[in-house]
């Protein structure tokens, strides 16, 4: 009855491969985003999406891509891995709520480039 | 754009004691603060939040304040117990206008609970 799940959970890749990761939300929001969180513990949004919609992207490089097949799932798909996007990606999501949206985080994927 | 500043960065406290933590903000649209817990290995949760339109807000053990004019917030943890040792994440944020809301975040603060 997981909330918002993730996978994979960790991923070990090679500089120049591509790789997904996807995230589902079974909570019914319309509003899902993902986040990067460095070596440092910033957390930072990448993207968000309202109903598949794109509304956010913040500064990204394109070989980010985030797909949206239904309200319930947000994939992120990353062309030309780089050892600067070694990082934890958390995916989350949102419902409004009187105006406030509160965001609920997935447990994260750990990705390692090498 | 939204900029949230967040002290202290680690914060070592002894069981029992109370432990407080201060987060600044930057665009006035922000109307919505919440506060994330985050453990080893995990997601941020959601443990306490507070609008913009509310100077404080409890919930147990924990509680927030809000001063709109100076652009504060703070996290209180009173009783702090072991359990509650963790990276704690203040947050600010913007709703937007296609849907959602765009969250800021603090750098963080480690807090250590000691027996």
């Amino acid at each position: 009855d997981t909330a918002v799940s993730q996978t994979p959970k960790y991923l070990v890749t090679q500089m120049g491969n591509d790789k997904s990761i996807k995230c589902e939300q079974n909570l019914g929001h319309d509003t899902m985003y993902w986040y990067k969180q460095d070596s440092k513990k910033f957390l930072k949004i990448m993207f968000s999406y309202n109903n598949k919609e794109l509304i956010i992207n913040e500064t990204v490089p394109n070989r980010f891509s985030p797909k949206s097949p239904d309200k319930a799932h947000l994939n992120l798909h990353i062309n030309s891995l780089e050892l600067g996007d070694s990082a934890v990606y958390f995916c989350a999501s949102s419902q409004d709520r009187g105006g406030t949206y509160e965001q609920y985080f997935g447990p994260g994927t750990r990705l390692t480039v090498t | 754009g939204e900029n949230v500043e967040q002290h202290p960065s680690t914060l070592s406290v002894q069981e029992g004691d109370s432990a407080v933590i201060k987060c600044t903000y930057s665009d006035s649209a922000s109307n919505y603060f919440p506060w994330y817990k985050q453990e080893l290995g995990k997601g941020p949760q959601l443990i306490i939040d507070i609008r913009s339109n509310v100077g404080e807000k409890k919930d147990q053990r924990i509680a927030v304040t809000l001063n709109k004019t100076a652009k504060h917030f703070s996290l209180h943890i009173t009783e702090t117990q072991p359990e509650d040792s963790a990276v704690y994440f203040c947050a600010a944020s913007i709703r937007l206008t296609g849907g959602g809301n765009k969250l800021t975040f603090g750098t963080g603060t480690q807090l250590k609970v000691e027996l």
